[in-house]
């Protein structure tokens, strides 16, 4: 079992562009959640997907978006990127509400 | 409201236990998790406790949990040089799917 896998690894963008993460969920795992995660800062949840639907979402503006496929690997898009947006952003797949399992996350630096 | 506290930094000789600590401020917590980080890595779950437990064992780790304190508490015993690493403690709040994470405690252990 992989676990889960997340792309790329790193990731530069400018100010302004636009920027897609993928995620590939634990085998058997049917939910996946997003999460940002700045220098020195616990994770901020972002949104969770189930049943290819956002099911919650956090405090982040509507420049983040998602998608969940049904093979239950997920995207993260994020638009018109700010400085701010850098972060390590994490994905975690669970079968149940209560068992996460994160993957190593993706990157992201703005300049 | 959430919100979950965690001290910034734990430093331990090798071999001594260590004592991390948290508080959270929603009552209504349904599970509560510690989590740990190594540098440039995900999350990895280390044990949880549901809020009708009051103390969990797993090896090496206790959790104890006090509802009416809203404390909850990760020790490791017989700390090693490996358990060096940034521990987060988290909630999930009845009705919600998101997990709120503490900013992290970065234990240090010395030789």
């Amino acid at each position: 079992d992989a676990g889960v896998t997340q792309s790329p690894t790193h990731l530069i963008k400018t100010r302004g562009q636009q920027v897609t993460l993928r995620c590939s969920p634990k085998s058997g795992h049917d939910t996946v959640s997003w999460y940002q995660q700045a220098l020195g800062q616990g994770p901020q949840f972002i949104f969770q997907y189930y049943e290819e639907e956002e099911r919650q979402r956090g405090n982040f503006p509507d420049r983040f978006s998602g998608h969940q496929f049904p093979n239950y690997s997920s995207e993260l898009n994020v638009n018109a990127l700010l400085l701010g947006d850098s972060a390590l952003y994490l994905c975690a797949s669970s079968l149940d509400l209560y068992e996460q399992y994160f993957g190593p996350g993706t990157r992201l630096t703005v300049t | 409201g959430e919100d979950v506290e965690q001290s910034l930094f734990l430093s331990v000789r090798e071999g001594d236990s260590s004592v991390i600590n948290c508080t959270y401020t929603d009552s209504s917590s349904t599970y509560l998790y510690w989590y740990k980080q190594e540098p440039g890595a995900g999350l990895q779950l280390l044990t949880y406790i549901f809020s009708n437990m009051d103390m969990k064992q797993d090896q090496r780790l206790t959790v104890l949990l006090n509802k009416k304190d809203k404390h909850l508490s990760l020790r490791i015993a017989d700390t090693q040089t490996g358990d060096s690493a940034i521990y987060f403690c988290a909630e999930i709040v009845t009705g919600g799917f998101k997990t709120i994470f503490g900013a992290g405690t970065r234990l240090f252990v010395k030789a």
